[in-house]
């Protein structure tokens, strides 16, 4: 009964390359996303954000593509770097609520 | 800024010890949140208070879990008795006021090992 769904625990992927890391939710009342990385023996650190009004938003690097009907969201990283090496977390909130829930996250690593 | 500060940053202890976890969240942040972090279940949220109000706590596991948010600047997250199942890593967070744009700073997390 997970609300917001990584189905992939780890993506390997070469320095350089597009990372596409994927979020599900099935709660249609969510209309705020985030996702937050996050480093060994550290706290999750925001990343991007995207409301429910836009199916786009980019920064820098990393753009998250929002697919409303298709309750799915996607987060690109291009190109990648081994910094970049880490758990990805997506989250979700309802009213652009502050109650986020979050998937269980995705390992991704970066390989130079 | 100093961010969200937890303690302590490591916690081992035996099956029915109490353990009491607590956290600073940022100045002028209004909402507080608990998380636990365990390998099977990722990030869940335990309790969020607003102003220092419980406002949803359907996430503490049972009530062997209880957390407190005596003034804006401090929080503690209590479990007593302990038990080995307990074992993840605590995570506080808070956010401003305001909507649309909140997002969560968390501390570093608080690992907690239950033998």
């Amino acid at each position: 009964d997970q609300q917001v769904k990584q189905n992939s625990p780890s993506l390997s992927v070469q320095e350089g390359r597009i990372s596409i890391l994927n979020c599900d939710y099935t709660n249609s009342m969510f209309d705020y996303f985030l996702w937050y990385k996050k480093y060994p023996a550290e706290g999750p650190t925001f990343l991007i954000s995207i409301s429910s009004i836009k199916d786009k938003n980019e920064d820098g690097r990393f753009t998250v593509f929002l697919n409303k009907s298709a309750k799915h969201l996607s987060l690109h990283i291009v190109p990648s770097q081994p910094g970049d090496s880490a758990v990805y977390f997506c989250a979700a909130s309802r009213n652009y609520g502050q109650n986020f829930v979050f998937g269980p996250g995705t390992r991704l690593s970066v390989l130079p | 800024d100093a961010g969200v500060i937890q303690s302590p940053r490591h916690e081992v202890t035996e099956m029915g010890q109490e353990v009491t976890l607590r956290c600073k969240p940022i100045s002028g942040h209004n909402s507080l949140f608990w998380y636990r972090q365990t390998m099977m279940r990722g990030l869940e949220l335990l309790i969020y208070f607003n102003n220092n109000v419980p406002i949803d706590d359907s996430g503490m596991p049972e009530d062997r879990f209880s957390a407190k948010m005596p003034n804006a600047s401090f929080s503690t997250l209590k479990i007593q008795p302990s038990e080995p199942r307990d074992s993840a890593v605590y995570f506080c967070a808070s956010s401003p006021p305001g909507t649309g744009a909140n997002v969560l700073t968390f501390g570093a997390g608080s690992r907690l090992t239950v033998l």
